[in-house]
């Protein structure tokens, strides 16, 4: 069993639609949370991080953490065609820095005008 | 500074001939992560750099792959005797010490024909 699993896809939705992006993991050391966002063919682009658990909001983007349940949420309002890309999911208990940091698989989102 | 930069974008190599890649980090950033990512899978750790000094590598660094990071400044990722599973993407990051996020780069893709 991979320690980060998330399904890899393709979501495809209408314009305007709300999208939700999951992740669950089974290391319950996991402290830290990212959601990359990676067009094709390039490098991934930070999007939003979180600690613990919680909400966080920015702009169409809030990322949920429920440490309880070991799943993580993203969730993109008012979806444009513009946030067609692969999202990935980070997550890491820090202890040892950046490079302990476990990606998922991502998946890939098609938003259609 | 524009962000994390890597050359060549693209590169298609024969197998068994030997390849270099390059990593310009962003300028302030001490910390220096090599991470390979193959078609639907998110990006696995390589290695990492504090300075010049490389600090870690997984065990997908087998004895072929080398890197150098001689100044604490860019960074080389050298593949010798490649091999057609060589192919996958090539990225870069960079952070500074102690910071939770990294920066990729948009990466270097490897084709082995």
């Amino acid at each position: 069993q991979k320690e980060v699993e998330q399904d890899p896809g393709p979501l495809s939705v209408p314009e305007g639609a709300i999208v939700s992006l999951n992740c669950t993991y089974s290391n319950s050391a996991f402290q830290y949370f990212m959601w990359y966002r990676q067009y094709s063919r390039k490098g991934p682009e930070l999007l939003m991080y979180t600690y613990s658990s919680g909400n966080k909001e920015d702009g169409r983007f809030t990322a949920q953490v429920d440490k309880s349940s070991k799943y993580i949420s993203l969730f993109i309002r008012d979806s444009q065609p513009s946030d067609s890309a692969t999202y990935l999911c980070a997550m890491s208990d820090y202890s040892g820095g950046y490079q302990k940091v476990t990606f998922g698989t991502g998946t890939k989102l098609q938003v259609i005008p | 500074d524009t962000g994390v930069s890597q050359n060549p974008r693209h590169k298609i190599t024969k197998r068994g001939q030997n390849v270099t890649f390059r990593c310009d980090p962003i300028s302030e950033h001490n910390r220096l992560y090599w991470y390979r990512q193959t078609l639907g899978q998110g990006p696995e750790f390589l290695t990492y750099f504090q300075n010049e000094a490389q600090l870690e590598k997984s065990r997908l660094l087998s004895d072929r792959f080398s890197a150098e990071r001689p100044k604490g400044s860019f960074s080389t990722l050298e593949i010798q005797r490649t091999e057609q599973g060589d192919s996958a993407m090539y990225l870069c990051a960079s952070s500074s010490q102690g910071a939770t996020e990294a920066f990729f780069g948009q990466g270097t893709r490897l084709t082995v024909v």
